[in-house]
This record gives structure tokens, C-alpha cells and sequence, in this order.
């Protein structure tokens, strides 16, 4: 079974602070995602990577930054939090090969409260 | 990606099979129907994909209709554990620089004892 881990369940911060979010995937993925979920707007992609050291916009990358150092694990930072970052966080990993196999796995999200 | 539409919730008494539709009546040809779920408080999980001809796995069978515009989930055993909001996402699987996958509402199944 694909494992995708978050360092935490809920974490609370205050604003301004720097705020680290880590994902880890034990299935040797390709491509990795992070989104945010709030209420009545969905899934929004934030940053995507691909490969290790590569990285791409989402929909809605302002006021985030990522980073994929090793294939297994990939970081969302927010560099001064505020509360409009208030949210659920989710990771996800997919394996790059045919479309049999183009499915997501994500984890169990992280709930952030900036305050 | 094609727009897609779900009713927003459904009950299913447990047992029974559960019939989720979605409408995708501008998917173009190449893109595939995929669902996922999200029970309360966890991360989605994938259920299902296909592209045209119906699909069935452990946990549920995708039903196409021919001219591709609507699909229909089935669960044909409903359980208490399948609660959850439902999510048909149509997409190009493996588009480089869009990988990402648009979830909208979703409809919210309740299955009922």
C-alpha cells in the first residue's frame, strides 16, 4: 500500500512565523502535490514537483515556497504566516508511467490555524 | 479540464448499492473520469478511473455512458464506512505542467443503517 505521511495532524502558529509542512511517500513517486482544502472552494493546487529539485506553480503559489531535496519527501514553507493561510493542507504523490496508473494518494492533511 | 456536475448530496440505505452520477457533457476525448473520496477529516482516496469502457475493482465499478458525456459510480454493498463526499474529476491523465487535479464539491453520500 502507498504511504503518504504529514508531520502533523493540526499545528497552530502565530502570524508572522515560518511554518514548515512535511510530506513523505515511501513508494519511490515521481510527482509530488500540495494543496489546500477550504470549505466551498475545493482542492487548490499550490506547488507541484515532478522530480527532485524541481518544482512548479499551482493555481494559488503566493505567500508559499517548496522544496524537494530528496525524491521521498517534500516540504511546503510559508514563509510569514497569516491567517487568510488558515486551512486544511493536504500532500499527495503519483507515479509518472501510463494512465493505468496516473492516480493520486494523499495524505491524512494537516490542519493549520494562524493566529 | 471538462467542468463536471454532481447533486450535491444522496442517501444510500446500508446494504444497498449506491448509484453516484456525474455529468461531464464537454469532456473531450482524451480525458479520462476519475473519482475519489473524502471521508471527514482524511486526505481523498482514489476509487476509480476510466476512459470509456466501464471499469470495476474491489471498491466500485465506473459505468460510461457511450457518448462519454455523464458516468455513474456504483457501490454495489453500501457500508456505514462509505459516508463520505464524493469527487468525479475529468482530466488528461499525465498532461506535463497540469497534473493537478480540480476537485469540486463533490456530492455528499450518507448512508443510512
Amino acid at each position: 500500500d502507498v504511504k503518504v505521511t504529514q508531520s502533523s495532524r493540526y499545528l497552530v502558529k502565530r502570524t508572522g512565523e515560518k511554518v514548515f509542512l512535511e510530506c513523505v511517500q515511501d513508494m519511490d513517486h515521481e510527482n509530488m502535490f500540495w494543496y489546500r482544502q477550504d470549505p466551498g472552494l475545493g482542492l487548490r493546487l499550490i506547488y507541484f514537483s515532478y522530480d527532485v529539485k524541481m518544482k512548479e506553480k499551482g493555481d494559488i503559489p503566493e505567500g508559499y515556497s517548496v522544496s524537494r531535496e530528496k525524491k521521498e519527501r517534500f516540504s511546503l514553507i510559508l514563509e510569514s504566516a497569516s491567517t487568510n493561510q488558515t486551512s486544511m493542507y493536504l500532500c499527495a504523490s503519483s507515479l509518472w508511467g501510463t494512465a493505468r496508473t496516473d492516480t493520486q494518494y494523499f495524505g491524512p492533511g494537516t490542519r493549520l490555524t494562524v493566529l | 479540464d471538462a467542468k463536471t456536475t454532481q447533486p450535491p448530496s444522496m442517501d444510500c440505505a446500508e446494504g444497498r448499492a449506491a448509484n453516484l452520477p456525474c455529468n461531464h457533457s464537454t469532456i473531450s476525448g482524451n480525458e479520462y473520469v476519475y473519482w475519489y473520496r473524502q471521508i471527514h477529516s482524511q486526505g481523498p482516496q482514489y476509487i476509480i478511473h476510466g476512459l470509456k469502457n466501464n471499469e470495476t475493482n474491489e471498491m466500485a465499478s465506473l459505468i460510461i455512458t457511450e457518448d462519454r458525456k455523464s458516468s455513474t459510480l456504483i457501490l454495489p454493498h453500501a457500508t456505514l464506512r462509505d459516508t463520505a463526499v464524493y469527487y468525479c474529476i475529468v482530466r488528461v491523465a499525465y498532461q506535463t505542467g497540469a497534473n493537478n487535479l480540480f476537485f469540486g464539491t463533490g456530492t455528499r453520500l450518507t448512508v443510512i443503517p
